[in-house]
């Protein structure tokens, strides 16, 4: 069975800085990977995602992401955080077959010192 | 505007009985599913239906039920025989069965038991 893991349950960053959320998966073939934020009491928000292709993707609000296979990594990456982007950041990889479900990490909380 | 909404937001249940938890969607999806969100657990996967009238189980489906008459409505209920109902619960929807679709989340109900 397919399984992520996010070993870094808190991280801190001052404003400005720049940030990497890791994310690391277990599964046979290529997964479909993807990153997902969420505010308190909210639902989930899609940052990116990779399927194939270029191994860098680009999302929205300033975040990318680099699959690196020979790794089973697929780190999350800012180069200035601002202070809305303290969130709960989850990874999660897709099966290829068997229900379509996503597997989700347990999450890294971010949060931004002013 | 298209999306998903849950309700209530805010579910409060008294030890023995049954809720129901309601995910109305309409953008037309396909798959919808109910996650299960715990502190420090991530997303954990209740149920998934990928048609109407058809629905799987996920990892934790014990202690809950399901139902898919229409394509927009998949409502959960969280019965008497869940030992741990108090939680966060997600709705999601895909636009297509196949893999590649990303998940759009509704924005939780929350559910504690007193």
């Amino acid at each position: 069975a397919q399984s992520v893991t996010q070993p870094d349950i808190h991280i801190t960053v001052s404003e400005g800085a720049s940030l990497e959320l890791r994310c690391n998966y277990s599964y046979g073939a290529t997964p479909y990977l993807f990153w997902y934020v969420q505010s308190p009491g909210q639902g989930l928000q899609l940052l990116l995602k990779y399927f194939s292709g270029d191994t860098l993707v680009q999302g929205i609000k300033g975040f990318e992401a680099e699959f690196k296979r020979s790794q089973s990594s697929f780190n999350l990456r800012k180069p200035s955080v601002h202070w809305s982007d303290a969130a709960e950041y989850f990874c999660a990889v897709g099966l290829t077959g068997g229900g379509n479900k996503l597997t989700f990490g347990t999450g890294t909380q971010l949060k931004v010192e002013l | 505007d298209g999306g998903i909404t849950q309700s209530p937001k805010y579910l409060f249940r008294k030890e023995g009985q049954n809720v129901t938890l309601s995910c109305e969607q309409n953008l037309n999806h396909d798959a919808m599913y109910w996650y299960r969100q715990d502190p420090g657990q991530g997303l954990r996967l209740i149920y998934y239906s990928q048609i109407v009238n058809d629905f799987q189980k996920g990892d934790i489906a014990e202690g809950y039920s399901v139902s898919r008459e229409k394509k927009e409505s998949f409502p959960l209920t969280v019965t008497s025989a869940q030992k741990n109902p108090t939680a966060f619960y997600l709705c999601a929807s895909r636009r297509q069965v196949a893999n590649t679709g990303e998940l759009f989340f509704g924005e939780g109900s929350r559910l504690t038991v007193l």
